[in-house]
């Protein structure tokens, strides 16, 4: 059964420190998307990456780059310099070819503080 | 730029009582779905639909019901509310051009059972 983990359930960082927020996936289907999205103090979810079982290029948008090894299941998020805006709680998570992009299974999530 | 709207955005209700919590989309989008964030739980999901006339379970079905008679609207209900149910409750959508599309959550509603 496909399950996705983040590990670290909060981070508490200076701004301008790098972090990186872990996810581990298990998943017996060979085609699957793996998906980060943010959760603001706000509440809504804002999508901020997918990358595909196929494509394991590393990404890098900005100060945020994404590294997916499928030899360790892992696709981890790594935010360079942050800054208090970057404060929220980060979900990773797999949609399955199988079971179709209406069933996301969400890891726990990880509430990342960055301090001023 | 309406998106996925929900409402109420808040509710308190006593146990037993049931409710509606109401998702409309404007993007035509064929996909959506309800899902409940709980503390250290993630997002699980309750109920999907693939298209008008078709829903199906989700990871955490009982003690809700959905319909999806129109694109744009996919209600979930509340049959009669248990302490249980208190969560935030999010509906999303995505376009049924591909599996892979990324889904388009709404505000969410944050619900209390008393």
């Amino acid at each position: 059964a496909q399950k996705v983990t983040q590990a670290q359930t909060e981070i508490s960082v200076v701004e301008k420190e790098d972090v990186t927020l872990d996810c581990v996936y298990e998943t017996r289907d060979t085609t699957y998307y793996l998906f980060w999205y943010k959760q603001p103090p706000s509440g809504e979810l804002v999508f901020l990456i997918r990358r595909n079982s196929f494509d394991e290029q590393n990404e890098i948008s900005g100060r945020y780059s994404w590294n997916f090894q499928k030899s360790t299941s892992s696709f981890n998020f790594t935010i360079t310099a942050s800054q208090v805006v970057d404060s929220a709680v980060y979900f990773c998570a797999l949609s399955e070819a199988a079971e179709g992009a209406q069933k996301l299974v969400f890891g726990q999530g990880t509430r990342l503080t960055i301090n001023p | 730029n309406a998106g996925v709207t929900q409402t109420p955005k808040f509710q308190v209700l006593k146990t037993g009582q049931s409710m509606t919590l109401q998702c409309a989309q404007d993007m035509n989008h064929e996909y959506m779905s309800w899902y409940r964030q709980d503390p250290g739980m993630g997002l699980r999901l309750i109920h999907y639909s693939v298209g008008a006339g078709i829903t199906d379970q989700g990871e955490v079905p009982n003690g809700y019901n959905v319909s999806r008679s129109t694109t744009e609207d996919f209600p979930l209900r509340l049959l009669s509310a248990a302490p249980s149910q208190t969560s935030v409750y999010f509906c999303a959508s995505s376009p049924g051009t591909g599996w892979f599309q990324p889904q388009h959550f709404g505000d969410g509603t944050r619900l209390s059972i008393l």
